[in-house]
């Protein structure tokens, strides 16, 4: 079995301050892993994902994430945060190598808002 | 490239009624798969079709259904609807069914049920 924990729920921070939103996984076997952001009213929208390789990934509107593979850790961060960037952000894990039949198990959200 | 649709984007039911849902995938995209959001479960996967058949189902009672038709379009179907069921239900698409394709998610259908 596979479960993706988010630590936080919600997450508040002033605009141009930096943010990191926590995830933890748990699987059996070795996973790729993804963090996807949800506005409001809208589906879900992919900022990065992990597969194989450097363990610091870059994606879009200016954030990363670093795979810990001892610590099982998925964490994403910017260093300066928008008014825009407020948003639910949901990080999520699938089976590595060969067919994953489409199944992404999520984590529950974090709720990101920035003040001015 | 158009991206992943639904329809309708909203939808009121009542409890014992059927509901049929829609989407249509991004063009040349073989796989879908549909995702049920509530507040108290989150993010839940349903099934996933590829090329009309099931290939994936998730842990829901046989009430959810669903079918792909030789075009990729995707249809999922609920029967004697429950309160519960009131939920945002989420397409999403992808070339094929490897492991990291990258899904890309419609819109959603809210459906609430009274």
């Amino acid at each position: 079995a596979q479960s993706v924990t988010q630590l936080d729920s919600q997450v508040p921070v002033f605009e141009e301050a930096p943010v990191e939103l926590r995830c933890n996984y748990s699987s059996s076997v070795s996973v790729y892993l993804f963090w996807y952001v949800q506005y409001p009213n809208q589906g879900l929208q992919l900022l990065l994902k992990y597969l194989s390789g450097s363990t610091l990934v870059k994606g879009i509107n200016g954030f990363e994430a670093e795979f810990n593979k001892s610590q099982t850790s998925f964490h994403l961060r910017k260093p300066s945060v928008h008014i825009s960037d407020t948003a639910e952000y949901f990080c999520a894990a699938c089976n590595a190598g060969g067919t994953s039949y489409g199944k992404l198990t999520f984590g529950q959200g974090t709720i990101l808002t920035v003040h001015p | 490239k158009a991206g992943v649709t639904q329809t309708p984007r909203y939808l009121i039911k009542t409890r014992g009624q059927q509901v049929t849902l829609s989407c249509s995938p991004i063009s040349g995209h073989r796989s879908v798969s549909w995702y049920q959001q509530t507040p108290g479960q989150g993010l839940q996967f349903l099934f996933e079709y590829f090329s009309e058949t099931q290939r994936n189902k998730g842990n829901f009672p046989g009430r959810f259904s669903g079918r792909q038709f030789s075009n990729s379009r995707s249809e999922m179907n609920v029967s004697t609807l429950e309160l519960g069921d009131s939920a945002l239900y989420l397409c999403a698409s992808s070339l094929t069914t490897s492991a990291g394709e990258t899904q890309y998610f419609g819109p959603g259908t809210r459906l609430l049920v009274l």
